[in-house]
């Protein structure tokens, strides 16, 4: 059964700094990996999606890296703006050959002015 | 934790015919429930959010007549794909949202095959 988890689960920074989030999986079987914001009250912002055979996305300020031989992705966000502040969430295939996904708790990110 | 499921898991029909997919927060109460669909290859995209006893709100390009969305209850939201067709084929997934907390948690999904 595969397991996503997310570290840290919040994260506070200052305005301009770069970061990471993290996301680990269990069942490395995956055929790709999936980023989302989450802002309160409203549904999911699908902002990147890995394939297996890929190692990277980059998407403006976003890179997403997945790394399926250790079972871990990282979110990067580079020079943080007050409006990146949201929920970030990984989800992954349930399982090899899942369409189901599996979602992590989420990473909740706060940038200070 | 907070639980959602989806029914069926899996389905299987033919053109022309209407698919109803359930979802439900079996041990919370959802004032808002969200319906997300993904075509292979594709990113999850927002269908629709979904809040208790009132209309849906549908995401742009997405056909209210076709995708019928009922909330009727606090832990229960419907999704019904009208006269379906094989590009309705896709992995249509629910979330939903506790009464007090701005936590989503999400249903397993449900495939969607239109032969």
């Amino acid at each position: 059964k595969q397991e996503v988890t997310q570290i840290p689960a919040a994260l506070s920074v200052p305005e301009g700094e770069n970061l990471v989030l993290n996301c680990s999986f269990t069942d490395s079987a995956i055929y790709n990996l999936q980023w989302f914001r989450q802002d309160p009250g409203k549904g999911l912002t699908s902002l990147l999606l890995i394939q297996s055979s890929q190692r990277e996305q980059t998407s403006g300020r976003l890179n997403a890296s997945l790394d399926k031989s250790s079972g871990r992705s990282t979110l990067y966000i580079a020079a943080s703006q007050p409006g990146d502040s949201a929920t970030y969430l990984c989800a992954a295939p349930s399982g090899a050959g899942s369409y189901q996904l599996t979602f992590g708790k989420g990473t909740k990110l706060s940038v200070i002015p | 934790g907070a639980v959602v499921s989806q029914h069926p898991s899996w389905v299987i029909c033919k053109s022309g015919t209407s698919v109803k997919i359930e979802c439900r927060s079996l041990d919370f109460q959802a004032t808002t429930m969200f319906w997300y669909r993904q075509f292979p290859k594709q990113s999850l995209m927002l269908m629709a959010t979904s809040n208790e006893g009132s209309k849906a709100t549908y995401e742009q390009g997405v056909e209210k007549d076709k995708f019928l969305i009922n909330h009727a209850s606090l832990t229960l939201s419907t999704l019904t794909v009208t006269s379906a067709h094989p590009e309705d084929s896709s992995f249509y997934i629910c979330s939903a949202e506790g009464g007090n907390t701005d936590t989503q948690y999400f249903g397993p999904g449900t495939r969607l095959t239109v032969l």
